[in-house]
C-alpha cells in the first residue's frame, strides 16, 4: 500500500517551454501533497504544499507564477514549470500524505533537463 | 525555521555497524524521520520517532532524545546495498512539513 506515482519519469525540453509533471496516489486518498526539488548531491528542498481543493502554499523564494501547482482531486496533483530555463533542470519529487498526522510517501521523481 | 546537522560522509566495511547522528533546532518539534535515497532514486521511508527512545526495524534502528534535540540512525550488519544517502527530517506541529538535513553518504566497502 501507500504507492505514489509520478509521470513522466524524465523529460527533456527546450528553454522557454512549459512542462507538466503529474503526481498520483494510487491506493489512498491524499489530502496533502508536497513538491520538492533536489539538485545533484544536495538535499530535498520543499517547494510547496498543496491541499485538495485549495491554493498551494509556496515556500519562501519559490515563484508562484513559474511553478504552478494544481491539486484538483484527492489522488492527483500537478506541477507545471512554466517558461523553463536551464537553471530549472533538477530532480522534482512529490510526496503524498493521507492526513496531517501521517507519514509522507514519496513518488519516484521526475528528472527535468532544460536545454 | 529549522536547522539540522548530520555528517556528510561515512565509510564502513560489510558487516559493520554505522551510526548517523542528527541534531536539530526547531520551534515546534513533532517528530524525526529517516529516509534512504539511492543514486537517481526517490527517498524511501526508514523510520520515525515521535517519542524518546529506540525504534527497531530489522537491521535499522532509530533513536530520539527530545531533550537533547538529537537522534541517530543505526545501520547494523552493513550490506553493499546499504550504500546510499541517508537523510534525517524534522516535522513541526501545525503544518507537518518535512525539513530535511543535508544528507549522509554511506559507502560500504567489501
Amino acid at each position: 500500500g501507500a504507492v505514489v506515482s509520478q509521470h513522466p519519469s524524465w523529460v527533456i525540453c527546450k528553454s522557454g517551454t512549459s512542462v507538466k509533471i503529474e503526481c498520483r496516489s494510487l491506493d489512498f486518498q491524499a489530502t496533502t501533497m508536497f513538491w520538492y526539488r533536489q539538485f545533484p548531491k544536495q538535499s530535498l528542498m520543499l517547494m510547496a504544499t498543496s491541499n485538495e481543493g485549495s491554493k498551494a502554499t509556496y515556500e519562501q523564494g519559490v515563484e508562484k507564477d513559474k511553478f504552478l501547482i494544481n491539486h484538483a482531486s484527492l489522488t492527483l496533483s500537478t506541477l507545471t514549470v512554466t517558461s523553463a530555463h536551464p537553471e530549472d533542470s533538477s530532480f522534482y519529487i512529490c510526496s503524498a500524505s493521507p492526513g496531517e498526522a501521517y507519514e509522507q510517501f514519496f513518488g519516484p521523481g521526475t528528472r527535468l533537463t532544460v536545454l | 525555521g529549522q536547522s539540522l546537522e548530520q555528517p556528510s560522509e561515512v565509510t564502513a566495511v560489510e558487516g559493520a555497524i554505522v551510526q548517523i547522528n542528527c541534531t536539530y533546532q526547531t520551534s515546534g518539534f513533532y517528530g524525526l524521520s529517516w529516509y534512504q535515497q539511492h543514486d537517481g532514486g526517490a527517498p524511501t521511508f526508514l523510520s520515525y520517532n515521535g517519542l524518546d527512545g529506540l525504534e527497531e526495524t530489522g537491521r535499522f534502528s532509530s533513536f530520539l532524545s527530545r531533550s537533547d534535540s538529537y537522534g541517530y540512525l543505526l545501520l547494523q550488519e552493513l550490506q553493499m546495498k546499504d550504500s546510499a544517502s541517508y537523510f534525517c527530517a524534522v516535522r513541526e506541529f501545525g503544518d507537518y512539513k518535512l525539513s530535511f538535513g543535508a544528507g549522509t553518504t554511506v559507502t560500504v566497502r567489501a
